[in-house]
């Protein structure tokens, strides 16, 4: 199936340590996002990279670390994981200067730090 | 800069009646608008997009919308409310010309009473 595909769906973890979400699109887009959700549903963009370039990087804290080893995927790893990062993350792919070419989204991670 | 507002954090109509969602926009360039729906632990999937063809624009699910410059809004409607729609609907407007990434409300919970 054509998609975008993050993994892992949840991620429960403690304070103080590191983990990666992985997303992977197989829509031959060239451009590939990191959208936060919070918990009252806020979406707000973290980064994006456009061919493995990076094009947008908002104000996150930079223990948040985008990898972009090709334009199909786009990693995300998190250092010294604190509270406040519980939220939901979804990865989004698009093709850059097509408007006909909207975000199209993963299904999430919910990330719960304890 | 673009950024968009949602009236209404929950709506609520009864089975068969009209949906209304409201969204007015903000934006310094020629906007593009989009909608999309978000159901329980899923990622968000496109309702239906404007981007400067008609103004009134028809999206997937018996929903549209009509883009009113003169009143910098994008309202969704849909005549008669399933109870399949209940979800989180996000309005959004896009970033810089090309560059696709995605301003959201703060989203509208649609409840449908039967």
């Amino acid at each position: 199936d054509t998609a975008v595909s993050q993994t892992p769906k949840y991620l429960v973890t403690q304070m103080g340590n590191d983990k990666s979400i992985k997303c992977e699109q197989n829509l031959g887009h060239d451009t590939m996002y990191w959208y936060k959700q919070d918990s009252k549903k806020f979406l707000k963009i973290m980064f994006s990279y456009n061919n493995k370039e990076l094009i947008i990087n908002e104000t996150v804290p930079n223990r948040f670390s985008p990898k972009s080893p090709d334009k199909a995927h786009l990693n995300l790893h998190i250092n010294s994981l604190e509270l406040g990062d519980s939220a939901v993350y979804f990865c989004a792919s698009s093709q850059r200067g097509n408007h006909n070419s909207p975000l199209h989204f993963g299904n999430g991670t919910r990330l719960t730090v304890t | 800069a673009q950024s968009v507002t949602q009236l209404g954090s929950h709506v609520s109509v009864s089975e068969g009646a009209l949906v209304l969602l409201r969204c007015n926009y903000s934006s310094s360039v020629p906007p593009y608008l989009f909608w999309y729906v978000q159901y329980p632990n899923q990622g968000l999937q496109l309702l239906l997009k404007y981007t400067s063809a008609a103004t009134l624009v028809k999206g997937i699910n018996g929903f549209e919308a009509e883009f009113k410059k003169s009143e910098t809004s994008f309202h969704l409607t849909k005549p008669s409310a399933h109870m399949s729609d209940a979800a989180e609907y996000f309005c959004a407007v896009s970033g810089q010309t090309g560059a696709n990434n995605l301003f959201f409300g703060t989203g509208t919970r649609l409840t449908v009473i039967p």
